[in-house]
C-alpha cells in the first residue's frame, strides 16, 4: 500500500515568514492529495488539494506543488499569521480510493 | 453548509463497557469513513462504508463493529473497552459517486476509557 512521510513534525516560523511543509508518497499511481489543518479538539479540516495533472495551485497565502516524477508534494504558507498555527497533515489518495495520512506537522507562529 | 455531525462529542466510559458512536454524513454523501486519533498522532482509519455496504477495512479491533444504515447515518459501536481505546474518533464523508476524492471530517467524538 501507500506510504506517505511527511516533515518537519514541528515547526516555528515568526508572523510575516513563510512555512513549507513536505512529504513524500511510494505508490506512483496516486493521484489525489490534500492537505488537512487540524486545530486543537478539532477535526481535520481541507484547506487545499491537489491533483496528478497539475504541477501547482495556489489559494491566497497557501499554495501546494506536486512533483510526480520525484513523488513528493509541499504545503507553502506566506505572510504567516497566528491563526494559522495548527498541525497539518498531508495525504495522498491510492486508487482503491483510500486515504494515507502524513504523520502531521505541528506548526507555531509567533508574534 | 452542512458538515458532517457526531455525536457525542465527549464519551467517558469504565473498562470492559460499550460505547456506541454516532456519524451523520453530508447531505448526498454515500460514503462514511471512521478514523482513530490517539494523541499526537495522525488519524488511523478503521473502516469505511459505500451505500450502505462495508467498502474499506483498516486497523479496527475485532471489539468494534459499524454499520451504515438506509439514510447513511453510520455508527461505531466498541465493545469490551480498554484504556488503549481512549482517543478521538473522526467520522468522514465522501461523494464518492464522481470519485473526487474529498474528505470531509466531523469535529470528532472524544472517548475517555477510565
Amino acid at each position: 500500500g501507500e506510504n506517505v512521510e511527511q516533515h518537519p513534525s514541528t515547526l516555528s516560523v515568526q508572523e510575516g515568514d513563510s512555512a513549507v511543509i513536505k512529504c513524500t508518497y511510494s505508490d506512483s499511481a496516486s493521484n489525489y492529495f490534500p492537505w488537512y489543518k487540524q486545530e486543537l479538539g478539532k477535526g481535520p479540516q481541507l484547506i487545499i488539494d491537489i491533483r496528478s495533472n497539475v504541477g501547482e495551485k495556489k489559494d491566497q497565502r497557501i499554495a501546494v506543488t506536486l512533483n510526480k516524477t520525484a513523488k513528493h508534494f509541499s504545503l507553502h504558507i506566506t505572510e504567516t499569521q497566528p491563526e494559522d498555527s495548527a498541525v497539518y497533515f498531508c495525504a495522498a489518495i491510492d486508487t482503491g480510493n483510500q486515504f494515507y495520512f502524513g504523520t502531521g506537522t505541528s506548526l507555531t507562529v509567533i508574534p | 453548509a452542512a458538515g458532517v455531525i457526531q455525536s457525542p462529542r465527549h464519551l467517558i466510559k469504565e473498562k470492559r463497557e460499550t460505547a456506541t458512536l454516532k456519524c451523520y454524513p453530508i447531505p448526498r454523501h454515500d460514503t462514511v469513513y471512521w478514523y482513530q486519533q490517539g494523541p499526537g498522532q495522525d488519524p488511523q482509519f478503521l473502516i469505511s462504508f459505500y451505500e450502505k455496504m462495508q467498502s474499506d477495512k483498516g486497523s479496527i479491533p475485532d471489539r468494534f463493529s459499524a454499520q451504515q444504515f438506509s439514510d447513511y447515518h453510520s455508527e461505531l459501536n466498541m465493545s469490551s473497552l480498554e484504556l488503549g481505546d481512549s482517543a478521538l474518533y473522526f467520522c468522514a464523508s465522501s461523494p464518492r459517486t464522481g470519485n473526487t476524492g474529498e474528505l470531509f471530517f466531523g469535529e470528532g467524538s472524544r472517548l475517555t476509557v477510565l
